[in-house]
C-alpha cells in the first residue's frame, strides 16, 4: 500500500504566489523526503526532514513535519515559472528501509 | 562529473522481445534501484541492489530480471513475461539505507 498520499494532485499559481503542497503516511518513519521531477526527467532530491525535525528550510523552500497527524507539507516561496515540476513525498519502508515508497504526486504549473 | 547515466534515452521494442535497460553509477554508491513510473503515477520499486552480487525483489518484479556483478552497474531485463512493459523506467542510488537517492535521467521504453 502506499505510504505517502499527496493533496492536491494538481496546483496551478501565478509566478510570484506561493505553493504549498501536502502529504500525509501512515505509519512510523524514520524521515520524509521530497523530491522535484521535470516533465520527462528523473527526479531530483530537495530535502529530508528527520522525525525529530519540526521544519527544515533551503532556500525558497520550507518544509514541515507533524508526526502526531501523519503529515507533512512542502511551501515553495515566490514561485518562479522554473518551479513548474510535479513534487512527491518519500518514505522509507519500514521493513527494508533501503526502500523508498513514493506517494503519486502534485502536478505544480506556475504561469508566468 | 559524477552521477547516474541511463542508456538509451528512448528505446523501442517488439512484443515477445526481451530489453536490457543500462544504468551505471560513479558515486561509488552501495544500493541501487530500479523504478517503474506510468503517466500521471509515482514511482513503483521493481528491484534494488544493497551491494555486489546481491538484489531484492521490490513491489513490482514480476517479468523483470536485474545484476549486480559490478558497483557501478545495474543493468534491468524487462522480459517478454512483461505483460505491460511500456513505462518509463528510472534508476537510482544511495549511499545509504532510507536516505537520499540520486536519480538518472531515466529510459522511456514502447513496446509494441
Amino acid at each position: 500500500s502506499q505510504q505517502g498520499e499527496e493533496d492536491p494532485q494538481a496546483l496551478s499559481i501565478q509566478e510570484g504566489e506561493n505553493a504549498t503542497m501536502n502529504c500525509s503516511y501512515k505509519t512510523s518513519i524514520n524521515n520524509l523526503q521530497w523530491y522535484r521531477q521535470n516533465s520527462g526527467r528523473g527526479l531530483v532530491h530537495l530535502i529530508l526532514i528527520r522525525s525529530n525535525e519540526r521544519e527544515k528550510h533551503s532556500g525558497r523552500l520550507r518544509v514541515t513535519l507533524d508526526t502526531s497527524k501523519k503529515s507533512s507539507s512542502l511551501l515553495i516561496t515566490a514561485s518562479r515559472a522554473a518551479d513548474t515540476a510535479s513534487y512527491f513525498c518519500a518514505t522509507p519502508d519500514l521493513d527494508s528501509s533501503y526502500k523508498l515508497i513514493f506517494g503519486s504526486g502534485t502536478r505544480l504549473l506556475v504561469r508566468p | 562529473d559524477g552521477g547516474i547515466t541511463q542508456s538509451p534515452k528512448y528505446l523501442f521494442r517488439k512484443e515477445g522481445q526481451n530489453v536490457t535497460l543500462s544504468c551505471e553509477q560513479n558515486l561509488n554508491h552501495d544500493a541501487m534501484y530500479w523504478y517503474r513510473q506510468d503517466p500521471g503515477q509515482g514511482l513503483r520499486l521493481i528491484y534494488y541492489s544493497q551491494i555486489v552480487n546481491d538484489f531484492q525483489k521490490g513491489d513490482i518484479a514480476e517479468g523483470y530480471s536485474v545484476s549486480r556483478e559490478k558497483k557501478e552497474s545495474f543493468p534491468l531485463t524487462v522480459t517478454s513475461a512483461q505483460k505491460n512493459p511500456t513505462a518509463f523506467y528510472l534508476c537510482a542510488s544511495s549511499v545509504s539505507r532510507g536516505g537520499e537517492q540520486y536519480f538518472g535521467p531515466g529510459t522511456r521504453l514502447t513496446v509494441t
